[in-house]
């Protein structure tokens, strides 16, 4: 079946460190490849996406590149804030609308 | 604006007992969504609906059920046959069809037994 890993937090940095957060995925057919960031307490909201291969996706500074070659799909961020601490998910969907998920990165971002 | 609405977003649930937890949206969206999310883990698939009247289990459907009579609302009732129920629970939405379609979640409602 479809699968996300994804490396395991906590990932602890300084402000204006660059970020990079590993995806890898495993899915029959062509998925599309997401990343969703979950504030404390709150529900997910989609960060970026990327639906072919090649495609990057972008929003906030953060980029993702889809590899089909690969089959990854790697966060990265050039100069992180305080702000950006949350936990991030990498998701996929492949045929028949489910998202799977990875098991989330949690980032801490200290002054 | 448009959005998922999840209510309460903290409940309290007695031994034995059945609650239900509420999704509105009002983003027009046929399909929605209920997931699990445990400390430290990722989201797993309790049940999804892809149009009105119709639902489908996800991977840990057992000790849940569901009901979708109408397109903006998809309530959750966690029976007494969960046994671990203590959870945070996200509900979302997207439109129906395109593999490229992403979801929208609402801001969860965290469950705890007293």
């Amino acid at each position: 079946g479809d699968s996300v890993t994804q490396m395991e937090g906590p990932v602890t940095l300084s402000e204006e460190a660059f970020l990079t957060i590993n995806c890898t995925y495993t899915a029959t057919g062509y998925p599309s490849l997401f990343w969703y960031v979950q504030y404390p307490g709150e529900g997910l909201q989609l960060l970026l996406k990327a639906t072919k291969a090649d495609d990057k996706g972008s929003n906030k500074g953060f980029e993702a590149t889809y590899r089909k070659e690969t089959t990854s799909f790697h966060l990265e961020k050039g100069s992180v804030q305080v702000s950006d601490s949350a936990v991030y998910f990498c998701a996929l969907k492949a045929a028949g609308n489910k998202l799977t998920f990875g098991g989330g990165t949690r980032v801490l971002v200290k002054p | 604006d448009g959005g998922i609405t999840q209510s309460p977003k903290y409940l309290f649930r007695k031994e034995g007992q059945n609650v239900t937890l509420s999704c509105e949206q009002n983003l027009n969206h046929d399909a929605m969504y209920w997931y699990r999310q445990d400390p430290g883990q990722g989201l797993r698939l309790i049940y999804y609906s892809q149009i009105v009247n119709d639902f489908q289990k996800g991977d840990i459907a057992e000790g849940y059920s569901v009901s979708r009579e109408k397109k903006e609302s998809f309530p959750l009732t966690v029976t007494s046959a969960q046994k671990n129920p203590t959870a945070f629970y996200l509900c979302a939405s997207s439109i129906r069809g395109g593999d490229n379609q992403p979801q929208h979640f609402g801001d969860g409602t965290r469950l705890s037994i007293l």
